[in-house]
C-alpha cells in the first residue's frame, strides 16, 4: 500500500525553465511533506517542507504548493539548473507522535536540466 | 565533520554470510531510522530507534533482520545469512525531537551500499 505516491518517474526539462514535480498521498494523517533531492551514491538531503496548516512555501528558486482536499503537493523549481539534475522525492510525516519524525517516501522522480 | 556517519560504504557478501551496517547519528540526536532502498525503487522504511529502545520496526522483515541502538556507540543493522534480494543501499538518518515540537526534517547519512553474490 503505497501511500505516497510520484507518478512521474523521470522529467526532462530545458536550463532556464520551470520544473514541476507532482507528489500524492492518501493518509489523512499525514500533516507535514518535504522535498529530499538525492544525488547518485550520496544520501537524500533536504530541500523544502510545508506544514498542512499552509498551502504555499517558497525558498528561493523552489516553491512548494500543497492541495490538502486533493491531497496533493508539488514542487517547482524555477528557473531550473544543470546543477538540480538529480532524483527528487516527496516525504510525509504524520501527526502520531509516537512516529516521531518517521518519513514516508514516494517513488521519486528522476530530473534531468538540459543545458 | 558533524553529519551521518554510515560504515562499510560498501560491503560484499556471499550468500548465507551476515552483514553488519553502522550508523552513528549527528551529534546530539538521539533518533534513528534506517531505509532500504533497492535499485529503481524508493527509500522503504524499516525501523526507528531511539537509545535503547525499537520505537517501530513495522518496516522490519521479520526474519534475518534486526536493528539495536545501543546506550555507547553506533546504531546497528544486523543481516544475518544475506539472500541476493537484500543487496540494496542502506540508509540512515537521525532527528532530533524536543518536547513540544516536531520539526519533521531527517538527516541523512551516505549510505551503505550491500551487495550479494
Amino acid at each position: 500500500d503505497q501511500q505516497v505516491k510520484q507518478n512521474s518517474p523521470s522529467l526532462s526539462v530545458q536550463e532556464g525553465r520551470i520544473s514541476i514535480l507532482n507528489c500524492d498521498y492518501t493518509n489523512s494523517m499525514f500533516d507535514y511533506f518535504l522535498w529530499y533531492k538525492k544525488y547518485p551514491a550520496e544520501g537524500p538531503t533536504f530541500l523544502i517542507s510545508i506544514s498542512s496548516i499552509k498551502d504555499k512555501n517558497e525558498d528561493g528558486r523552489f516553491t512548494v504548493f500543497l492541495n490538502k482536499s486533493a491531497k496533493h503537493l508539488s514542487l517547482h523549481i524555477v528557473p531550473s539548473q544543470p546543477g538540480d539534475s538529480a532524483v527528487y522525492f516527496c516525504a510525509a510525516s504524520s501527526r502520531d507522535q509516537a512516529a516521531g519524525n518517521k518519513l514516508t517516501f514516494g517513488g521519486g522522480t528522476r530530473v534531468l536540466v538540459k543545458p | 565533520n558533524a553529519g551521518v556517519m554510515q560504515n562499510p560504504r560498501h560491503l560484499v557478501r556471499r550468500r548465507g554470510q551476515e552483514a553488519r551496517l553502522r550508523c552513528s547519528p549527528m551529534k546530539g540526536h538521539s533518533h534513528v531510522y534506517w531505509y532500504r532502498q533497492l535499485p529503481e525503487e524508493g527509500l522503504k522504511f524499516m525501523v526507528y530507534l531511539q537509545k535503547e529502545n525499537i520505537i517501530d520496526e513495522s518496516g522490519m522483515p521479520k526474519e534475518r533482520f534486526s536493528a539495536e541502538f545501543p546506550k555507547e556507540g553506533p546504531s546497528i543493522l544486523r543481516i544475518q545469512q544475506v539472500v541476493r534480494g537484500d543487496s540494496a543501499a542502506y540508509f540512515c538518518a537521525s532527528s532530533l525531537i524536543l518536547a513540544g515540537t516536531r520539526s519533521g526534517e531527517l538527516f541523512f547519512g551516505e549510505g551503505s551500499r550491500l551487495t550479494v553474490l
